[in-house]
């Protein structure tokens, strides 16, 4: 069974900079993808960013982009110009090749934008 | 807004009852997933539909049951309340059988069991 691991329960920064989220892993699969999904106070679960393990390419979405490590099976993600409306929980997510399960989540990550 | 409509948007109930959320899917998606968010437990996978058909179970407890429709509009039974039961519970959906396996959650139900 999969895992995911991510190690800041908390992470703060500044209006306007740079924040990286860490996020760890553990499958046994060859073939799988990996996602961010965001959760504001209005808990509503919002797809960040996904990125097929297939491809060498990180993958980017305007400010957000991710640091994907498979040997390492590490799997951070990056905000720059960080914004007010960044504030939120942060969740990586795994689902294995197939389609046939759901995802599988990391406890989260609480963002603080100060401004 | 996601695409995915779920009803009711809150819900309170006392123990030992049984309630019904509502989830439909977004246009084109044939897949319904359902998820419990919990302090204790986080976000958790329960069950998945394809196309009317059961596809995976996750950590779904035996007093809880789904079912997907023909119109493809899904349903997550809760029976036996338990105080613990309390959670958010989201409906995914996604275009199962592709290569795509974003899932685009609803705004989610809010279960409160007293």
């Amino acid at each position: 069974a999969q895992t995911v691991t991510q190690s800041q329960p908390e992470m703060s920064v500044q209006e306007a900079e740079t924040v990286t989220l860490s996020c760890t892993y553990d499958t046994s699969e060859s073939d799988y993808y990996l996602f961010w999904y965001k959760q504001p106070p209005s808990r509503q679960m919002i797809l960040v960013i996904r990125q097929e393990a297939y491809k060498q390419q990180n993958a980017t979405e305007n400010r957000f982009s991710v640091n994907f490590q498979k040997a390492a099976k590490s799997f951070s993600l990056k905000i720059s110009d960080s914004q007010l409306g960044d504030a939120a929980m942060y969740f990586c997510a795994i689902v294995e090749g197939g389609g046939a399960d759901g995802l599988t989540f990391g406890k989260g990550t609480h963002l603080i934008i100060q401004p | 807004d996601s695409g995915v409509t779920q009803t009711p948007k809150h819900l309170i109930t006392a123990t030992g009852q049984r309630v019904t959320l509502r989830c439909s899917p977004r246009s084109g998606d044939l897949s319904v997933y359902w998820y419990q968010q919990s302090l204790d437990q986080g976000l958790q996978f329960l069950i998945q539909y394809y196309n009317g058909e059961e596809r995976a179970k996750g950590n779904i407890l035996e007093r809880f049951s789904a079912q997907q429709f023909p119109d493809l509009h899904s349903e997550l039974n809760l029976s036996s309340l338990e105080l613990g039961d309390s959670a958010l519970y989201f409906c995914a959906s996604s275009v199962y059988g592709t290569e795509i396996y974003e899932q685009y959650f609803g705004p989610g139900t809010r279960l409160t069991v007293t």
